[in-house]
């Protein structure tokens, strides 16, 4: 089966450093993406890893590790208004399409 | 701007009513739509994937006969709940890609549907 495990909750104070992890089990992988969404709202696309490594995008970076299954999403200098869920997801070309499968989903609390 | 549309964003209705969700990209021809349910404090379900012009293609669980997809052109898609009942009442939410493995997943700002 697959499947795409992240730690339920995570709470922060402003101005600190979160890292949120996700280990992943899947039929077919393309890369590693992370969405932010706020309750209510759409997912919107934060940073995508196809390969190895860091990447960083502003405040936040994320990194893969294809061989370990895992990659992490890091956010620096917490904003209240990260206050969110972060999901990671996996494209799957398993099959005959294409799909985003998402991960358990982390809710990040920001405190002042 | 927002890429893809998706309407209504919400809606409310009868138990045995049909509703009809549509899902439009705005500025690129989308090869492959996907619907996602979500229920409350829970992450996003794929219901379904739906290429431009063939049947779509739906996860294992998903009724066909009760979430029915069309994607008729590129840029539109419509998920029709048949028959809803209130245990159907969630957060549905439509996305777009373009085709590419780099290139990203858009998703409509979703549909509430609540049924009486």
């Amino acid at each position: 089966g697959q499947s795409l495990e992240q730690p339920s909750e995570v709470t922060a104070v402003e101005g600190a450093i979160v890292q949120i992890n996700c280990t992943y089990q899947t039929s077919g992988f393309y890369g590693l993406s992370w969405y932010q969404q706020h309750d209510g709202g759409a997912p919107t696309f934060l940073s995508y890893n196809a390969l190895d490594g860091l990447e960083e995008t502003g405040r936040f970076s994320s990194f893969l590790s294809r061989s370990d299954s895992y990659g992490y999403l890091l956010l620096q200098e917490l904003q209240m208004k990260d206050s969110a869920s972060y999901f990671c997801a996996v494209r799957d070309y398993g099959g005959a399409t294409n799909k985003l499968i998402f991960g358990t989903g982390t809710l990040l609390a920001v405190q002042p | 701007g927002a890429v893809v549309s998706q309407h209504p964003s919400w809606v409310i209705c009868k138990s045995g009513t049909s509703v009809k969700i549509e899902c439009r990209s705005l500025d690129f021809q989308a090869t492959t739509m996907f619907w996602y349910r979500q229920f409350p404090k829970q992450s996003l379900m794929l219901m379904a994937t739906s290429n431009e012009g063939s049947k779509a293609t739906y996860e294992q669980g998903v009724e066909k006969d009760k979430f029915l997809i069309n994607h008729a052109s590129l840029t539109l898609s419509t998920l029709t709940v048949t028959s809803a009942h209130p245990e159907d009442s969630s957060f549905y939410i439509c996305s777009a890609h373009g085709g590419g493995a780099n290139q990203p997943q858009h998703f409509g700002d979703g549909t509430r549907l609540s049924i009486l």
